[in-house]
């Protein structure tokens, strides 16, 4: 397992048009999160999954975007009519949803995938 | 909500010298989990260390440890004999049931 991986790295797009992202989580992760990291920030958490159920979404996940994780494997974040505002890094990370002991509650990221929306 | 305040926005440090991070966080829970994680240029977050709210001793990684204070809600991060590779951005994070909030960084330089 080579952990959690990202694609695309980089999208250029122009204002207006949709753009999706995908998430490959470490195998055995139930866990699945996506933040946002904005230039000079701490990611902001945008949603996330547990199996295939999108347990909770923040107030910043507009309507114009959409996330869904089929089967409980991979996930991707869909940016619909994408605004110069949605310029960032999206940030993908998955765990294991254990109580205690090694590794519990520990996000493992992605490298990301960095929007510039024109 | 709970809150985590990182108040050095940029740091730096002496190779081979100690430098400490500070991060106070806000939150009315008794069990939770703090953690630092580590963001190189253009390279994706990794875990530095992990420390689980009951447990009263400091966590500690190689010349990574912290310093938990949970009645003072701070959760500071040194790094003892810091090496050219210590450059970074820092966030400290802090979790319960909900997802990772995070703090807004702390930018670690380190001079040769």
């Amino acid at each position: 397992d080579t952990g959690v991986s990202q694609n695309p790295r980089h999208k250029i797009t122009k204002r207006g048009q949709n753009v999706t992202f995908r998430c490959d989580p470490i195998s055995e992760h139930n866990r699945l999160y996506w933040y946002r990291q904005t230039l000079g920030q701490g990611p902001e958490f945008l949603t996330y999954f547990q199996n295939e159920a999108q347990l909770e979404k923040s107030r910043l996940l507009s309507d114009r975007f959409s996330a869904e994780r089929p089967k409980g494997s991979f996930s991707t974040l869909e940016i619909q009519r994408t605004e110069q505002g949605d310029s960032a890094m999206y940030l993908c990370a998955s765990s294991l949803d254990r109580d205690r002991g090694i590794g519990a509650n520990v996000l493992t990221f992605g490298a990301g995938s960095r929007l510039t929306v024109l | 909500a709970q809150t985590v305040t990182q108040s050095q926005p940029e740091m730096s440090v002496q190779e081979a010298e100690t430098v400490t991070l500070s991060c106070t966080y806000d939150t009315s829970e008794s069990d939770y989990y703090l953690f630092w994680y580590k963001q190189p240029p253009s390279r994706q977050m990794i875990l530095v260390i992990r420390q689980e709210a009951y447990k009263q001793q400091n966590a500690t990684e190689n010349r990574f440890s912290v310093n938990f204070q949970k009645a003072a809600k701070s959760f500071s991060l040194k790094i003892s004999d810091s090496q050219l590779g210590d450059a970074a951005m820092y966030f400290c994070a802090y979790r319960r049931d909900t997802p990772l909030v995070f703090g807004k960084g702390t930018r670690l330089s380190v001079i040769a």
